[in-house]
């Protein structure tokens, strides 16, 4: 089955420790991203990746990272987690850019971040 | 900031068709305008996309103008389970990408 999984669903955490959520695709897609989501704020994009080894920053990138060292894998690190990155963070991915035909974002199914 | 202007919440009557407008008057020539919907906190979902002209699939239709400035997504038979926040995406130039607060459709029994 085509999906996008994330690891942890839920983590509660304490202020600067580190963390690692986990984006895993199964469908050789090129482009992937990771969101977070706060109430009336909509999803704001943290990091894209093109491509193996290719990131970039979104419109809120401060506080995270990310790697593409395998085109499957998208993982986004917290070096030092404050409360501000309370969140609900989605990763998504596509085949190829997603303005193209080929566009369509698949999302993994969120994952609920606690920083206290 | 988002490329893309919608409503910020509509109504609809069970049964009737659901009519949501998007302004994306910076799309350039070669970008798609997509829609998606989430409901409650699940990852959005792909409702269909388009460049210039109209589009149908099972969950909806698409109509673009033909300045490709702004569209329409249309549920034709609104269901109470098309209750959703519905997002268009579109003109942003890059490969950035910000789904901004979309349109909350709530339909009504």
């Amino acid at each position: 089955e085509a999906q996008v999984t994330q690891n942890p669903r839920y983590l509660i955490t304490v202020t600067g420790k580190k963390l690692t959520v986990t984006c895993s695709q199964n469908m050789n897609h090129e482009y992937m991203s990771w969101y977070r989501q706060d109430p009336g704020l909509g999803l704001r994009q943290i990091y894209y990746s093109m491509n193996v080894e290719v990131t970039d920053k979104g419109d809120v990138p401060e506080g995270y990272k990310v790697s593409r060292k395998e085109k499957r894998n998208f993982p986004l690190i917290l070096e030092s987690p404050s409360p501000n990155q309370t969140s609900l963070y989605f990763c998504a991915s596509s085949l190829n850019s997603w303005s193209s035909n080929t566009g369509e974002l698949f999302f993994g199914e969120g994952s609920r971040l606690t920083v206290l | 900031d988002a490329k893309t202007t919608q409503p910020t919440s509509m109504d609809c009557a069970e049964g009737r068709a659901a009519n949501l407008p998007c302004n994306h008057s910076t799309i350039s020539g070669n970008e798609y305008v997509y829609w998606y919907r989430q409901i409650h906190s699940q990852g959005p979902q792909y409702i269909i996309h388009g460049l210039k002209n109209n589009e149908t699939n099972e969950m909806a239709s698409l109509i673009i103008t033909e300045d490709r400035k702004s569209s329409t997504l249309i549920l034709p038979h609104a269901t109470l389970r098309d209750t959703a926040v519905y997002y268009c995406i579109g003109g942003f130039g890059n490969e950035k990408l910000t789904f901004g607060t979309g349109t909350r459709l709530t339909i009504i029994p």
